[in-house]
């Protein structure tokens, strides 16, 4: 069965920072692309970041360029989001989503919510 | 960045009766290497993540009702159930896997009349 587990979601003030983790398993979690999508409350879905398969290409959405970092660890099936200078815009649930172009393998979420 | 134009906001449809949702992107996203659109649909149930339905604009992922269909012409796309079922309540999202940023409709919410 497919799993993708966030953690290292909470409340954090603005401008601090938080570290996002996404544990693979049921899948051959080196093949796939990886993917940050996130929902702000009552809105819809925003894509943030992806990773290829080793980790040496990423690409960002202009909102989190150069203040959010995607990295992954294949030897731990595990997909990471360093997110700093957080905003409270950045307020959202971060889905984890393993692809194959398509967004075909998607975890529960974590919530993030920044406020003073 | 390629824009994701769908229609309408909300829907609502009788049990039995079809549905019909569309989408548009603001420009091609035509894959050129097996010529197929770079088109994905997702539901989305309160409380959920979002699942994937629909995915090369018209293939129906495992698993997933067959009264649910895809179809494109251009850059218009339209997703079908044909027959509405009481767990079809959900928000649908259209979305381009063509180019980053990948880039969502801003989804429409699927009633019961």
């Amino acid at each position: 069965e497919v799993q993708l587990v966030e953690s290292g979601g909470g409340l954090v003030q603005p401008g601090g920072s938080l570290r996002l983790s996404c544990a693979a398993s049921g899948f051959t979690f080196s093949s796939h692309w990886m993917h940050w999508v996130r929902q702000a409350p009552g809105k819809g879905l925003v894509w943030v970041s992806r990773i290829d398969t080793d980790g040496r290409t990423t690409n960002y959405a202009d909102s989190v360029k150069g203040r959010f970092t995607i990295s992954r660890d294949n030897a731990k099936n595990t997909m990471y989001l360093q997110m700093n200078s957080l905003r409270a815009e950045d307020t959202a649930v971060y889905y984890c989503v393993g692809s194959e172009f398509y967004l075909g393998k998607w975890g529960q979420g974590t919530l993030v919510t920044v406020s003073s | 960045d390629i824009v994701m134009t769908q229609s309408p906001e909300s829907l609502a449809v009788s049990l039995g009766e079809r549905a019909t949702i569309n989408c548009r992107s603001s420009q091609s996203v035509l894959y050129s290497s097996n010529n197929k659109n770079k088109l994905a649909w997702y539901q989305q149930k309160p409380g959920q993540p979002p699942k994937l339905l629909i995915y090369w604009a018209s293939t129906r992922e495992s698993g997933v009702p067959d009264r649910f269909s895809g179809s494109e012409s251009g850059t218009d796309f339209t997703l079908t159930i044909s027959s509405l079922q009481a767990e079809d309540v959900a928000v649908y999202y259209c979305q381009q896997y063509y180019s980053t940023p990948y880039t969502f409709g801003q989804g429409t919410k699927l009633e019961i009349k």
